[in-house]
């Protein structure tokens, strides 16, 4: 079965300081890795995904296949990126598998 | 255009009651989910639909929760005798294949409250 684990809850940072929200993933074949953003009274979206190895707003995420790892950075952090970010993960078919969440705080 | 609308927004009900929760996916998106989302978890799977069918149920918890989408576009998501642990946001989501290549959109969700 799969898991995806973010460890972190809640993390705060200051505006302009660097980012990075942790995911971990468990599942024996090969995964496709999602983060999604959630921003305060919006609606659930994707941000961006392993295969693309695309930058959106800034944010980077590499698939670390042997730390089983899908963290998401940010160089320099600002106030828009406030919100709630999952990490997600597709096995075998269609569902997506997603982790806990972590709250994104930067303040000024 | 319109994203993926679900009605109603809120809904609270009553121990033992049956519910409804409606699931309008993007024109031409013949893949549909539904996810709950409890407080302080992410999204957990529910059901898939391709077409009118469901092609993956089997992350409903139990048999009190039906869905259907009998022409391949609106789905309709059914709770029998609700209980007060049914409560929760329900996530509708379509994309436009169900393939990797097609990413989830989401809807606003319904939060249901069981009293």
């Amino acid at each position: 079965a799969q898991r995806v684990t973010q460890p972190e809850k809640l993390l705060s940072v200051f505006k302009g300081a660097p980012v990075e929200l942790k995911c971990n993933y468990s599942y024996s074949g090969s995964p496709e890795l999602f983060w999604y953003v959630q921003y305060s009274r919006q609606r659930l979206q994707l941000l961006l995904r392993h295969i693309s190895r695309e930058s959106i707003k800034g944010f980077t995420a590499d698939l670390n296949k042997g730390e089983t790892s899908f963290h998401l950075k940010k160089p320099f952090a600002q106030e828009e990126d406030s919100a709630m970010y999952y990490c997600a993960l597709k096995a075998s078919g269609s569902r997506l598998t997603f982790g806990e969440g972590t709250q994104l705080t930067v303040n000024p | 255009g319109a994203g993926v609308s679900q009605t109603p927004s809120n809904k609270v009900t009553e121990k033992g009651k049956y519910v409804e929760l409606r699931c309008d996916p993007i024109s031409g998106h013949t893949a549909l989910y539904w996810y709950r989302q409890s407080l302080g978890q992410g999204p957990e799977f529910l059901i898939y639909f391709q077409g009118t069918g469901a092609a993956d149920d089997s992350g409903l918890p139990n048999d009190r929760f039906f869905a259907v989408r009998p022409e391949g576009s609106v789905s309709t998501l059914k709770i029998q005798r609700t209980e007060r642990g049914d409560s929760a946001v329900y996530l509708c989501a379509s994309s436009l294949s169900g393939s990797y290549n097609s990413p989830l959109h989401f809807g606003n969700g319904t939060r249901l409250t069981v009293t």
